[in-house]
């Protein structure tokens, strides 16, 4: 059982630019969930997409957009990066959407933003 | 939106020591999950523990849903053991698709 990636480990922006972040789900899941975790801070969810369409979404400006695949894999989408855009980015994938299955994490993407 | 409060913010331990971690919330909930995040940012699953209570290793979890806490037993605690501890809930009502962590627990057990 394949458990779920994500890509790049890490990365370096400058304010102003545009990131995009990977992540494949775990086999059997169909359901991918973004979260942002500041230095010191839980896990923020971002937002949750499902069937290719965004299920639910936190308290996040539209710069963060993301798109879902068919084969289930996920892009995290920040447009205009801002300093407080420095984080470690989680992706999490669950065998369905809602809350009654529990979510598995990748080791996430840490993105600092100078 | 729901509230998750964890206790301790903070736990020292000496090698072979138990503790108990504890995690409160605000409302009813669908999912409750345990996690150990390692200084290398990794989350790792511990329980999935809505209710009840479950066994692993040296590690268990109980969840008393009617009064809204979850409690996290770690024995034998090993220097590999430490690192944050944050608890997650699922809550009922409307948002019910979204992890709400806790602020965490971070556990240093030292050798």
């Amino acid at each position: 059982e394949t458990g779920v990636t994500q890509s790049p480990t890490h990365l370096i922006k400058t304010r102003g630019q545009q990131v995009t972040l990977r992540c494949s789900s775990q086999s059997g899941h169909n359901t991918v969930s973004w979260y942002q975790q500041a230095l010191g801070q839980g896990p923020q969810f971002i937002f949750q997409y499902y069937r290719e369409e965004e299920n639910g979404r936190g308290n996040f400006p539209p710069r963060f957009s993301g798109l879902q695949f068919p084969n289930y894999s996920s892009e995290l989408n920040v447009n205009a990066l801002e300093l407080d855009d420095s984080a470690l980015y989680l992706c999490a994938s669950s065998p369905s959407p809602g809350g009654n299955s529990p979510l598995h994490f990748g080791n996430g993407t840490r993105l600092t933003v100078t | 939106g729901i509230q998750v409060e964890q206790s301790p913010p903070d736990l020292i331990l000496q090698e072979g020591a138990n503790s108990t971690l504890r995690c409160n919330f605000s409302d009813s909930v669908n999912n409750l999950q345990w996690f150990h995040q390692n200084p290398w940012g990794q989350l790792i699953n511990l329980f999935y523990i809505p209710s009840g209570t479950k066994q692993n290793g040296r590690l268990s979890a109980t969840t008393v849903a009617t009064e809204r806490y979850s409690l996290l037993y770690i024995s034998s605690s090993q220097t590999t053991d430490s690192g944050v501890y944050f608890c997650a809930v699922v809550g009922s009502g409307g948002s019910n698709y979204k992890l709400t962590f806790g602020k965490g627990t971070l556990l240093t057990v030292n050798p």
